[in-house]
């Protein structure tokens, strides 16, 4: 099972809202990472976490909060966004946070802040 | 800092071979990633060079050149299905944040 998925697959919510975004694996990756894609850009690193510990946050607002309940789960919630915030959120995973590792990404939370 | 150089689109027919180049700048790098994104769909890995050389995988070979500071994919036999952004990756200096290149995509025409 070579298998990221994450739910849900679209997301509208208004600038109020407090929604979270989930990420699952379940091939034993000890590295789990949040990126934000805009259209027609390269993905940009978000979070980095590394044995349920995080381990880089790349200067990211406090209105996304990163979570790791477990080796397995991964979750980004998301409070009082704004419309520059929509994009495609992508969860990714490697076995361990190490130069070269192949990440596997999941097909991502298209967001869209009204 | 670290940046990752490649061109923004490529044109070549079905059959064809197409190379896309990926220059860097960085002080301590350790490899070159690919990985291939269709429209509308998530980044999947294509390959890894740590060391100078050529990698073959399929259609697909990826090169790299430390020396140089260069690295290439290679895609040989192209079907319409390789239509698609093509990133190059890469460690940043010191630590293990994973850098894009700015992508680039490739439409394969019958």
């Amino acid at each position: 099972d070579t298998e990221v998925t994450q739910t849900p697959k679209h997301l509208v919510m208004g600038m109020t809202n407090k929604k979270s975004l989930k990420c699952e694996q379940h091939m034993g990756h000890r590295a789990m990472y949040w990126y934000k894609q805009k259209a027609k850009k390269p993905p940009e690193l978000m979070f980095v976490y590394s044995y349920e510990k995080l381990s880089i946050n790349e200067s990211v607002p406090s209105r996304f909060s990163p979570e790791c309940p477990n080796s397995s789960l991964l979750n980004l919630h998301l409070h009082a966004l704004q419309p520059e915030d929509s994009a495609l959120y992508l969860c990714a995973s490697s076995q361990v946070w190490d130069q070269g590792e192949t990440q596997y990404f999941g097909p991502g939370t298209r967001l869209l802040v009204l | 800092g670290q940046s990752l150089e490649q061109p923004s689109e490529v044109t070549a027919v079905e059959g064809a071979i197409v190379q896309i180049n990926c220059t860097y700048q960085t002080s301590g790098f350790y490899g070159l990633s690919w990985y291939q994104q269709h429209d509308g769909g998530a980044p999947t890995f294509l390959s890894y060079n740590a060391l100078d050389g050529l990698e073959e995988t399929g259609r697909f070979s990826s090169f790299l050149s430390r020396s140089d500071s260069y690295g290439y994919l290679l895609l040989q036999e192209l079907q319409m299905k390789d239509s698609a952004s093509y990133f190059c990756a890469g460690p940043n200096t010191g630590g293990f944040k994973t850098i894009f290149g700015a992508g680039t995509r490739l439409f394969v025409k019958a």
